[in-house]
């Protein structure tokens, strides 16, 4: 079992529509992130969580610790979202990161 | 203020060859960290390093080192390159020390290895 897990694998959406995405983790950890990465590979992070929620724009991530679950949700999605969203947490002596799988998010106009 | 570097940004390889890549980190930032991503998958965590030391190593055989300068740039060795080390390479700095920080990503160096 992968210490972090995201669902869906792939989502497609109609623009306009509210998106989440979920992340589950099974390892302590000292801080969540999640981040956009767009073909070619570039990684942008959009947010890093130890608790509660965090706004930005139309995007809005929450995390439960007590439940190792957090989530990514898109409000009025539009077709520039369209990308792969991945979920990371930062764990060990390292602080290294330790990534899901991701999703790959597709908006249709 | 420039992002963090990361050259080349493209190369081709053969088996058992050698390679380097390099990651010039954003001024100010002590922590640099490696991530392999092979087509599909999520990174894949190599190495970390912190005010020159390595702090943290993933599960990569011993054909991958890394190393730190006085400037805080890194590089990535590999030896004996397999088809299999064919990935996205991905540097990462953050300011690193006890502390939770956010992370700035490179472009990432694609290998490719034929």
């Amino acid at each position: 079992k992968n210490e972090v897990e995201q669902s869906p694998q792939n989502l497609t959406a109609q623009e306009g529509e509210f998106i989440t995405i979920n992340c589950s983790y099974s390892v302590g950890i000292s801080a969540l992130h999640w981040l956009q990465q767009h073909p070619g590979g570039g990684i942008v992070s959009l947010f890093m969580l130890s608790s509660g929620k965090k706004k930005h724009g139309r995007l809005i991530a929450t995390i439960n610790i007590q439940e190792k679950h957090s989530s990514l949700h898109i409000t009025a999605s539009h077709p520039r979202d369209s990308a792969v969203y991945i979920c990371a947490v930062t764990s060990g002596s390292a602080r290294q990161l330790t990534f899901g799988s991701g999703t790959q998010l597709t908006v249709l106009p | 203020d420039a992002g963090v570097t990361q050259s080349p940004t493209h190369l081709i390889k053969t088996r058992g060859q050698h390679v380097t890549l390099r990651c010039s980190p954003i001024s100010g930032h002590k922590s640099v960290s490696w991530y392999q991503q092979v087509l599909g998958q999520g990174p894949q965590f190599i190495f970390q390093y912190y005010e020159k030391e390595e702090r943290g190593r993933g599960n990569f055989p011993d054909r991958f080192s890394a190393r730190q300068f006085p400037n805080y740039s890194s590089e990535l060795n590999v030896n004996a390159l397999l088809l299999g080390d064919s990935a996205l390479y991905l540097c990462a700095s953050s300011l690193g020390g006890a502390s939770n920080y956010g992370y700035t990503f490179g472009s990432g160096t694609r290998l490719t290895v034929v």
